[in-house]
């Protein structure tokens, strides 16, 4: 285990929905990374969030979002959503990217099944 | 690369074997290194890691080999059991915030 959680871990919609999907990052890690993994693409970095700020974006698309909340948790918010995104979606966390403290740990997933 | 998927390249060894799982990264100016561990249908999971600055590095049964020349990374896995059957990726980041995974290599230990 971890230490960090995602919820929910099963997700099924229809196309045209949005979805959020929410983490808590490990104690103590300021830093929140998400990540889609599918079949054909592998694992895709997202977009990274550093105590309450982004720091940087991935390979997001227009339709996707995310926050960080003051007690660390992140939500992702999946809109409009096409069969295409059907994926595994992981959250990360770190301690703090910029003082050596890279490492990430990975959450559980979201299997999101758009329909 | 980047991607991964229904064409992993496959390492089958038998169960008290060693196994050696290779990469090549793609960033010359990489500093930090992650070999993660995938099991179906699960996160992946952190084994063990190297700084640009070495180039070994060992854990318990498993250690990491570095070679910036070639740009190669290697997972070697002592004494491999059933339980390290999975999907095995590394990671370069050279910015600190964004990991680049390495196409995947499944293990599949034979008992």
């Amino acid at each position: 285990d971890s230490g960090v959680t995602q919820t929910p871990k099963h997700l099924i919609t229809a196309t045209g929905q949005r979805v959020t999907l929410r983490c808590s990052p490990r104690s103590g890690d300021l830093s929140v990374y998400w990540y889609q993994q599918s079949l054909d693409q592998g694992l895709q970095f997202l977009i990274q969030y550093y105590n309450g700020e982004e720091r940087a974006k991935g390979n997001i698309l227009e339709r996707f979002s995310a926050q960080q909340f003051p007690d660390l948790h992140s939500e992702l918010n999946l809109s409009s959503l096409e069969l295409g995104d059907s994926a595994l979606y992981f959250c990360a966390s770190s301690v703090d990217p910029t003082s050596g403290g890279e490492t990430q740990y990975f959450g559980p997933g979201t299997r999101l099944l758009v329909l | 690369g980047e991607s991964v998927g229904l064409h992993l390249p496959t390492l089958s060894v038998q169960e008290g074997d060693n196994s050696i799982i290779n990469c090549a990264y793609s960033n010359s100016a990489s500093d930090y290194f992650i070999w993660y561990k995938q099991e179906s249908g699960k996160g992946p999971q952190f084994i063990i890691d190297i700084r640009s600055n070495m180039d070994k590095r060992q854990g318990q049964r498993v250690t990491v080999l570095l070679n910036k020349t070639v740009k190669h990374l290697s997972l070697q896995i002592a004494a491999t059991q059933p339980g390290d059957s999975a999907v095995y990726f590394c990671a370069e980041t050279y910015s600190s915030y964004k990991l680049i995974f390495g196409s995947g290599t499944r293990l599949l230990v034979r008992p």
